[in-house]
């Protein structure tokens, strides 16, 4: 069974500064998806950045990046510029490669603050 | 993008009576889709599979006569709950498959908040 953790319950970061996220997982898969979701007050689930664990170079998304450790099985989420728009709930996210499922993390509440 | 909708967005009901949940892909065919539930400041909890034109699949512990899920069509799942009690009040949200590359992404619904009182 693969596990997903998060072991930063909640963050605060500033206005323009960069914060990190942090994901770590276990899988005995080689291949494998792993996403970052980000849930604002309204619920709604988004999807912020993709990656896909044979390529090695780290996924970026405009201000979204990731550092992906396929050996350390480790997948953070860089948020460079924050703004307050970034704030919600982002859940680490992983897929088999050929499967359908996510197995989420419980999250992590950002909260950027002025 | 792809986007799901989920009708309604709320609902409040009677302990003892059904509800149904819709979810639809507006913009592409999805022959899969997903039933999630979250309770406040938690993970989403996969409730089950739902693939267009056979039974869902359910996770451990749900109850499949409880939690009803039909997928019709390649754009519309539902999801009943039957007979529903306090305890079945939260958050319910569907998402969907997009068929073909690149694999795996899903898109999600709004969800709907579901009150039993």
């Amino acid at each position: 069974a693969q596990t997903v953790t998060q072991s930063q319950p909640e963050m605060s970061v500033q206005e323009a500064e960069t914060v990190t996220l942090s994901c770590t997982y276990d899988t005995s898969e080689n291949n494998y998806y792993l996403f970052w979701y980000k849930q604002p007050p309204s619920r709604q689930m988004i999807l912020v950045i993709r990656q896909e664990a044979y390529k090695q170079q780290n996924a970026t998304e405009n201000r979204f990046s990731v550092n992906f450790q396929k050996a350390a099985k480790s997948f953070s989420l860089k948020i460079s510029d924050s703004q307050l728009g970034d704030t919600a709930m982002y859940f680490c996210a992983f897929m088999i490669r050929g499967y359908s499922t996510l197995t989420f993390g419980k999250g992590t509440m950002l909260l950027v603050s002025p | 993008g792809a986007v799901v909708s989920q009708h309604p967005s709320w609902v409040i009901c009677k302990s003892g009576t059904s509800v149904k949940i819709e979810c639809r892909s507006l913009d592409f065919q999805a022959t899969t889709m997903f039933w999630y539930r979250q309770f406040p400041k938690q993970s989403l909890m996969l409730m089950a599979t739902s693939n267009e034109g056979s039974k869902a699949t359910y996770e451990q512990g749900v109850e499949k006569d409880k939690f009803l899920i039909n997928h019709a069509s390649l754009t519309l799942s539902t999801l009943t709950v039957t007979s529903a009690h306090p305890e079945d009040s939260s958050f319910y949200i569907c998402s969907a498959r997009l068929p073909g590359p690149p694999a795996g992404e899903q898109f999600f619904g709004p969800g709907t908040r579901l009150t039993v009182l």
